[in-house]
């Protein structure tokens, strides 16, 4: 299976709460998660990304989570700000199928409520 | 960061003509364009893969005819819609490949294009 599931399909946050997306896939040769925000009528821009040899990387109030056993990985907004009000969109690749298209999940509408 | 712009950013045609987007990489070169529809409040879908010097590789479901892609360059890649009809009206992305293990793809603004 090439699918990545995403979900909540949309999440309401409190200005300074945590956002927490998750995604979830079933192809173990997937060797490249990235994350992506896009506001609207844009094009999407790439957040930050994780390989499988690690299982947390940060940057700024960006977290991914990643769980290999689990086939798992989640994206944290820390201090999450109105401004950071946007769709956001993980994906899966891996450089031996079709050479490393992207698989994207649903799409999560995140509105941070001042 | 890679930069990858897309020209015009909005198009508005009446139906039968063609419409040709650019895609360019301006601070990289990219081996591998991805063009992609997006519908409001839907995920990104596939169109094509353009490879610089070779024939698109087609999602199953996209017509080719009418779906026209051209890598000419490391840094350019067309996608034309020919004799486009207002259900062809969507948001049109492509994103550029950089050369390097991580298969990172930087995405350009989009392109609305509506057709009457």
């Amino acid at each position: 299976q090439q699918q990545v599931k995403q979900s909540p399909q949309s999440l309401i946050v409190q200005k300074g709460g945590i956002s927490i997306i998750n995604c979830a896939y079933e192809n173990t040769a997937f060797d490249y998660f990235p994350w992506y925000q896009q506001f609207p009528g844009k094009g999407p821009a790439l957040l930050i990304a994780i390989r499988p040899d690690v299982s947390e990387k940060k940057e700024g109030r960006f977290t991914i989570s990643f769980n290999k056993s689990a086939k798992q990985f989640s994206l944290h907004i820390m201090d999450s700000q109105p401004g950071d009000s946007a769709t956001y969109f993980c994906a899966a690749s891996t450089e031996g199928y079709q050479g490393g298209k992207l698989i994207f999940g649903q799409g999560t509408e995140l509105s941070v409520k001042p | 960061g890679a930069v990858v712009s897309q020209h015009p950013s909005r198009v508005i045609c009446k139906s039968g003509t063609s419409v040709k987007i650019e895609c360019r990489s301006l601070d990289f070169q990219a081996t591998t364009m991805f063009w992609y529809r997006q519908f409001p409040k839907q995920s990104l879908m596939l169109m094509a893969t353009s490879n610089e010097g070779s024939k698109a590789t087609y999602e199953q479901g996209v017509e080719k005819d009418k779906f026209l892609i051209n890598h000419a360059s490391l840094t350019l890649s067309t996608l034309t819609v020919t004799s486009a009809h207002p259900e062809d009206s969507s948001f049109y992305i492509c994103s550029a490949r950089v050369r390097g293990p991580y298969n990172e793809q930087f995405f350009g603004p989009g392109t609305r294009l509506t057709v009457l």
